[in-house]
């Protein structure tokens, strides 16, 4: 459907575990998002990364780490995380600029 | 801080009917989109309005935009039971906001068979 591919669709995890979501986009863009969407609340962007460069932390909890190792990959490393961190994560991504964004299908994060 | 504010936030209507969802925003933008989500899926760009534009179709869809207001509307005609989806808007502001987005909550839209 997109061009935008993210790992794993479904995750579990208990509060101590360690995981990562993983996104990919194949559409030559240099711009990606984390964003994240919680049940009867909108779109929350939690990180823009631009060219690999992080351009933007909406004041995220330190237990979530992004890394863009470049313009095609990026991660959102978890650890310890809570249960009011359940939702579904999504990964978009873009020409740098006032352009459309493109989204990966989301992982589905359950924290038990 | 929440940009787009989507009415209303349910609605149901039958296949063929057309349907009108609309969207506030508070400040100055760039652009304003509009996107389509499937239950619990990525969600799917269908069109982007700059805000020079005023009007813009794209297949069944058309969307207004009046700066004036802060106001826009996405319509879709003869709707179908495919079309079941939330729809949101999103804003874009100025240059110094680069790619940055902000979503409203959401219409739930139904179309009954």
């Amino acid at each position: 459907e997109t061009g935008v591919t993210q790992t794993p669709r479904h995750l579990v995890m208990g509060m101590t575990n360690k995981k990562s979501l993983k996104c990919e986009q194949h559409l030559g863009h240099n711009a990606m998002y984390w964003y994240k969407q919680s049940a009867k609340k909108p779109l929350e962007l939690m990180f823009v990364y631009n060219f690999k460069e992080q351009t933007e932390n909406n004041s995220v909890p330190s237990r979530f780490s992004p890394e863009c190792p470049n313009s095609s990959h990026l991660f959102l490393h978890l650890h310890t995380l809570q249960p009011e961190d359940s939702a579904l994560y999504l990964c978009a991504s873009s020409h740098l600029g006032p352009y459309e964004q493109y989204f990966g299908p989301g992982t589905r994060l359950t924290v038990t | 801080s929440q940009q787009g504010e989507e009415d209303p936030q349910a609605l149901s209507i039958q296949e063929g009917e057309n349907a009108t969802m609309n969207c506030s925003y508070k400040t100055s933008i760039n652009n304003l989109q509009w996107y389509r989500q499937n239950s619990g899926r990525g969600l799917v760009h269908l069109i982007l309005i700059r805000s020079n534009e005023r009007e813009k179709h794209s297949g069944r869809l058309r969307v207004t935009l009046d700066t004036s207001k802060k106001s826009s509307s996405l319509l879709i005609t003869a709707s179908r039971a495919a079309d079941t989806a939330s729809y949101f808007c999103a804003t874009g502001g100025g240059e110094t906001s680069g790619s940055r987005l902000t979503f409203g909550e959401g219409t739930q839209l139904t179309v009954n068979p």
